[in-house]
């Protein structure tokens, strides 16, 4: 089991610039989060997905922020455009659909600067 | 989901045992006791779970009190490695449910 793969692990960016973040969960994982940490605001939870159907985005700062998940193995952040206060450690998370009470499992992180 | 209170930081000497206090006096019947801990620069990692009984695995034990309002979670022998901050988090479990991090307490293992 290979765990959560997040891609890329760092990422600078120029202000402006579209980002993307990429996200793999584990195999048979139905449910995906994707979470931002800052020293500020600590962790917070932006999106989540059931069965790759968005459920509550009503973490996801502003318009410039979207998510997809095309699929069961894949899903995707994306800022556009991205600006310095975009600056964090960006994680993913996954969970089986079918254990209730089991825990979450996070990736190691995208941490994001944008210049 | 219920709130918890944890205190912002607390020390402990290798070797010893860690016990971190949570309270969470407005939890309802069907919320569950988690605890995840973050070690620096890497994702949170989940450490264990309850609802009313005590609990144990390889990591951690996890008393919940008779009334449910608080919990400690028990590192048997604390290691250097064990320096992290840990979460306390009410949640009900049903599938695909948000975790909702706050602040959490700062253990810091010394030898």
């Amino acid at each position: 089991d290979a765990g959560v793969i997040q891609s890329p692990r760092h990422e600078v960016t120029e202000m402006g610039q579209e980002v993307t973040l990429r996200c793999k969960p584990i195999s048979g994982h139905n449910s995906l989060f994707w979470y931002r940490q800052t020293m500020m605001r600590g962790l917070e939870l932006l999106i989540y997905f059931n069965n790759n159907v968005p459920i509550d985005d009503s973490g996801m700062p502003e318009d410039r922020f979207s998510a997809k998940m095309p699929n069961a193995s894949f899903s995707t952040l994306k800022i556009q455009p991205s600006e310095p206060r975009d600056s964090a450690v960006y994680f993913c998370a996954s969970s089986p659909f079918d254990r209730a009470n089991y825990g979450y499992t996070f990736g190691s992180g995208t941490r994001l600067t944008v210049v | 989901d219920a709130k918890t209170t944890q205190p912002p930081s607390m020390d402990c000497a290798e070797g010893r045992a860690a016990n971190l206090p949570c309270n969470h006096s407005t939890i309802s019947g069907n919320e569950y006791v988690y605890w995840y801990r973050q070690i620096h620069s890497q994702g949170p990692q989940y450490i264990i779970h309850g609802l009313k009984n005590n609990e144990t695995n390889e990591m951690a034990s996890l008393i919940i009190t008779e009334d449910r309002k608080s919990s400690t979670l028990i590192l048997p022998h604390a290691t250097l490695r064990d320096t992290a901050v840990y979460y306390c988090i009410v949640r009900v479990a049903k599938y695909g449910n948000k975790l909702v991090f706050g602040a959490g307490t700062i253990l810091r293992v010394k030898s």
